[in-house]
């Protein structure tokens, strides 16, 4: 089945920093793929998402490429913010030979950023 | 303001008790989904819907029902909850693979 492995935290940067988060993922079909972002007491915000083959997905200094010769789709920003401390939930959505929506996450990742 | 809304948000219950979680949509999305978030384990499908009257199981169904009579409400419905049911509850919805999610339900139950 599908399933979504990404880097297991947590990760603690000082401000400016450059952040990587890698995530990996294993589809039958053609999945699309997303990144979610979850603030302390709060539910899931889309951060990003392609949908096929070599796309690049950004939103706010965040970026993502789908890169299907590795089956990766790493999330990457150049300089980290305090405000950017969350969990982030890697994802994908295969709706090969159904009709069902669901998202796979991974285990998330939880990002901690210092000033 | 788009946005998918969930009550309670926190809830603690004795074993047995039958409850209720309710969610509501209001951008006319015909999927709606519910998902639950464990420590080390990312969040995990309970059931889905891809219209009214259309429901069915996504990975961990065990222990839950749902219902859908009207487009906008997906209830999520525990009939005797146990304490590993435990967990953060997010309702979403979605007109294709973008989902939105609510703010999440606490469950506690002892």
């Amino acid at each position: 089945g599908d399933s979504v492995t990404q880097m297991e935290g947590p990760v603690t940067l000082s401000e400016e920093a450059f952040l990587t988060i890698n995530c990996t993922y294993t589809a039958t079909g053609y999945p699309s793929l997303f990144w979610y972002v979850q603030y302390p007491g709060e539910g899931l915000q889309l951060l990003l998402k392609a949908t096929k083959a070599d796309d690049k997905g950004s939103n706010k200094g965040f970026e993502a490429t789908y890169r299907k010769e590795t089956t990766s789709f790493h999330l990457e920003k150049g300089s980290v913010q305090v405000s950017d401390s969350a969990v982030y939930f890697c994802a994908l959505s295969d709706r090969s030979g159904g009709s069902n929506y669901k998202l796979t996450f991974g285990k998330g990742t939880l990002l901690t950023v210092n000033p | 303001e788009a946005q998918v809304t969930q009550n309670p948000r926190y809830l603690i219950t004795v074993t047995g008790k039958k409850l209720t979680v309710t969610c509501s949509q209001n951008m006319n999305h015909e999927y709606m989904s519910w998902y639950r978030q464990d420590p080390g384990l990312g969040l995990r499908q309970i059931y889905y819907s891809m219209n009214v009257e259309v429901t069915d199981k996504g990975d961990v169904p065990e222990g839950y029902k749902v219902s859908r009579k009207e487009k906008r409400n997906f209830p999520l419905i525990l009939e005797s909850p146990s304490p590993n049911q435990t967990s953060l509850y997010f309702c979403a919805s979605s007109y294709r693979y973008e989902q939105y999610f609510g703010p999440g339900t606490r469950l506690t139950v002892t």
